[in-house]
């Protein structure tokens, strides 16, 4: 079946512009999670929706960042007035339930370069 | 803060032989750590877990150990083969909780056929 799928792949935004990520879960997952890995760094965790709600959005570096779930299922992040160190990949993962085990299962990523 | 460390940023191992990767954490809150595999222009793939009620798992040529009053885990790799040329990260999660992973910085393995 489809995994998780991400749009764009690539984005190149110039500084102060707003960019929206958007996520598609493996149909039938109610966790969706949101990380990014800046360069030579790892994941970092920024937010994580159970259906449509955000239990957790300790992750969000500013409140430049945002996001969205809609209908249990495709998630957007924004990013209003793009900054440089905001360049990074952008990864959603989803995984079948918010259960503690359950697996999270990865997007190709968005790569974000603000020029 | 960096809670999950992976000191060595790559690893050079032949065909056949076995790849150990390591990890260290400081949180001692953690009870679930997994080990994820990523290739270039892909997003990271699951590989293997282990609870911290374990002290190994095996999964195929992957395993998985675990000390926890090290705070230390590993992942061995046997044998190698060069389609295991990726990056790992190792990642750990606080099952009490939410579901988050926090991520160390990756290994990158290389095996030379």
């Amino acid at each position: 079946g489809a995994g998780v799928s991400q749009s764009p792949s690539n984005k190149v935004t110039e500084k102060g512009k707003d960019v929206e990520l958007r996520c598609d879960p493996i149909s039938g997952h109610t966790a969706l999670y949101w990380y990014r890995q800046s360069l030579g760094q790892g994941l970092e965790f920024l937010i994580y929706f159970q259906g449509n709600s955000a239990p957790d959005k300790s992750g969000l570096p500013s409140d430049r960042f945002s996001a969205e779930r809609t209908g249990g299922s495709v998630s957007t992040l924004t990013i209003q007035r793009t900054q440089q160190e905001d360049s990074a990949v952008y990864l959603c993962a989803s995984s079948l339930t918010s259960g503690s085990t359950d697996t999270q299962y990865f997007g190709p990523g968005t790569r974000l370069t603000v020029l | 803060d960096q809670q999950v460390k992976q000191n060595s940023p790559s690893l050079s191992v032949q065909e056949g032989r076995i790849s150990i990767l390591n990890c260290d954490y400081t949180n001692s809150m953690f009870d679930y750590f997994l080990w994820y595999k990523k290739y270039p222009a892909e997003g990271p793939t699951f590989l293997i877990s282990i609870s911290s009620i374990k002290d190994k798992n095996e999964d195929g040529r992957f395993t998985v150990f675990l000390n926890k009053s090290a705070k230390h885990l590993s992942l061995h790799i046997v044998p190698s083969q060069p389609g295991d040329s990726a990056v790992y990260f190792c990642a750990a999660s606080d099952v009490d909780s939410t579901n988050k992973l926090i991520f160390g910085t990756g290994t990158l393995l290389a095996v030379q056929p």
